[in-house]
């Protein structure tokens, strides 16, 4: 059975420290690995990851893959409090682009 | 942007009753998702759309659950007889492409079975 796992499960950090969030995964038929945010409701989309290896960046946030260890890591570094959310991690495994997601990890940034 | 839109943002409905939740997926998009979440857990998938037809489906979505695109925009789940366990936020989703591009969600529907 496909299953992913993020941890930790929540976490409370100051403003401009740097939070690495990680996402382990066993799947068969793995395609891509794609991380969300979740501030109140909808996921926003923050980055799909296919290859290993290879990092992506967006401003402070940052990811890579690992597909050998099968893990990905998100980083934020000189975190806002805007950043507060659950992140999520997904993957696919199929062409229709169904993912799966983990549980989430809970990111809390105080002033 | 453009957005992934859904009516209604809350929804209160008895056990038993029927309910629409509707979504105006990205236009140029060909690929449409529901997924759910109940409080506190995982998003999770319940079926996926294309072509004027489901492409997959969970074993969450049962005969009580249908879903449908009437026109060339909107794209809608219905629940035929809510049960309590059905409370849950639901989110339609969209994307373009076939291979691997990213899923924009909607802000979700709220959906309490009393």
């Amino acid at each position: 059975e496909d299953k992913v796992v993020q941890s930790p499960l929540s976490l409370v950090v100051h403003e401009g420290d740097t939070v690495t969030l990680n996402c382990s995964y066993e799947v068969t038929n793995f395609r891509s690995l794609l991380w969300y945010k979740q501030e109140k409701k909808a996921p926003t989309f923050l980055f799909m990851l296919t290859s290993s290896g290879i990092e992506k960046k967006s401003g402070r946030l940052s990811s890579i893959l690992d597909k050998k260890e099968l893990f990905s890591i998100l980083n934020i570094t000189a975190t806002q409090t805007g950043d507060s959310a659950v992140y999520l991690c997904a993957f696919s495994t199929d062409s229709w682009g169904k993912l799966q997601f983990g549980a989430g990890t809970q990111v809390v940034v105080t002033p | 942007e453009p957005e992934v839109t859904q009516t209604p943002s809350h929804q209160v409905t008895q056990m038993g009753q029927e309910v629409i939740l509707r979504c105006v997926p990205i236009s140029n998009h060909l690929y449409f998702y529901w997924y759910r979440q109940i409080l506190g857990q995982k998003v999770e998938f319940l079926v996926s759309f294309y072509n004027n037809e489901i492409s997959e489906k969970s074993e969450i979505f049962d005969d009580q659950f249908s879903v449908e695109r009437p026109d060339g925009s909107n794209f809608t789940l219905k629940i035929r007889s809510t049960k309590l366990e059905d409370s849950a936020m639901y989110f339609c989703a969209s994307k373009g492409g076939r291979q691997g591009e990213k899923l924009f969600f909607g802000s979700g529907t709220q959906l309490s079975v009393l």
